[in-house]
């Protein structure tokens, strides 16, 4: 039972450059959140999907997309890379008693 | 949601209790409280959920006075390993937002 997986946990983009962050559960959770966490700060809710085919706006959407494929699976796209979105991005999914499940995070730098 | 207000950061001492005390003053009826860990470089981690009174699980207790407006989450005897952020969030079962606040660095000295 592997959770939560993110890919890649390590990316550098240059400005300007697009790049998709995938996420996957395997809980058969509903609900799927995309937080960023800039350093010493606290997390930020990006995008939420509160089932299969649903998405909606969080705290700081903008200069993302996300798309949820299916069930299982929920990525982030950032379509043209800027310095301000160098962060660590991790994703999450919620089971039937609002308990969140974390992944890894993925580490993204932008020159 | 409701708001959620907690202390930038604590110190404790090895073996001592901590007490993290959050305010969520415009909590509604049917929200839970919840409280996460975080340690460096990686996702927050669940620690103890609960709705009224008291809840005790096998690393903290959660403290609901009546009122709700409020909650203290309890670390018995904390050692080194116990430093990180703690975050408290409140939210209802039908909730689809879910937004994290400031959390709390506890820091435990030797």
């Amino acid at each position: 039972n592997a959770g939560v997986t993110q890919t890649p946990k390590f990316q550098v983009l240059k400005t300007g450059q697009s790049m998709t962050l995938q996420c996957a559960q395997d809980m058969n959770h509903n609900s799927m959140y995309w937080y960023r966490q800039d350093p010493g700060m606290g997390l930020r809710l990006i995008y939420y999907s509160a089932s299969e085919g649903t998405t909606d706006k969080g705290e700081v959407p903008n200069g993302y997309n996300v798309s949820r494929l299916n069930k299982r699976e929920f990525s982030l796209r950032l379509e043209s890379a800027a310095p301000s979105q160098t962060s660590v991005y991790f994703c999450a999914s919620r089971d039937s008693f609002g308990e969140l499940f974390f992944g890894e995070g993925s580490r993204l730098t932008v020159l | 949601l409701a708001k959620t207000t907690q202390p930038i950061s604590m110190d404790s001492y090895e073996g001592q209790e901590v007490n993290i005390t959050c305010s969520h003053n415009n909590i509604a009826t049917n929200d839970y409280i919840t409280w996460y860990q975080q340690f460096p470089s990686q996702g927050p981690r669940f620690i103890i959920q609960g709705y009224k009174t008291k809840v005790t699980n096998e690393v903290a207790s959660l403290f609901i006075p009546a009122d709700r407006k409020s909650s203290t989450l309890s670390l018995p005897r904390v050692s080194l390993s116990d430093t990180a952020v703690y975050y408290c969030l409140v939210f209802s079962g039908s909730a689809r937002q879910l937004t994290f606040g400031s959390g709390t660095q506890l820091t435990v000295l030797p």
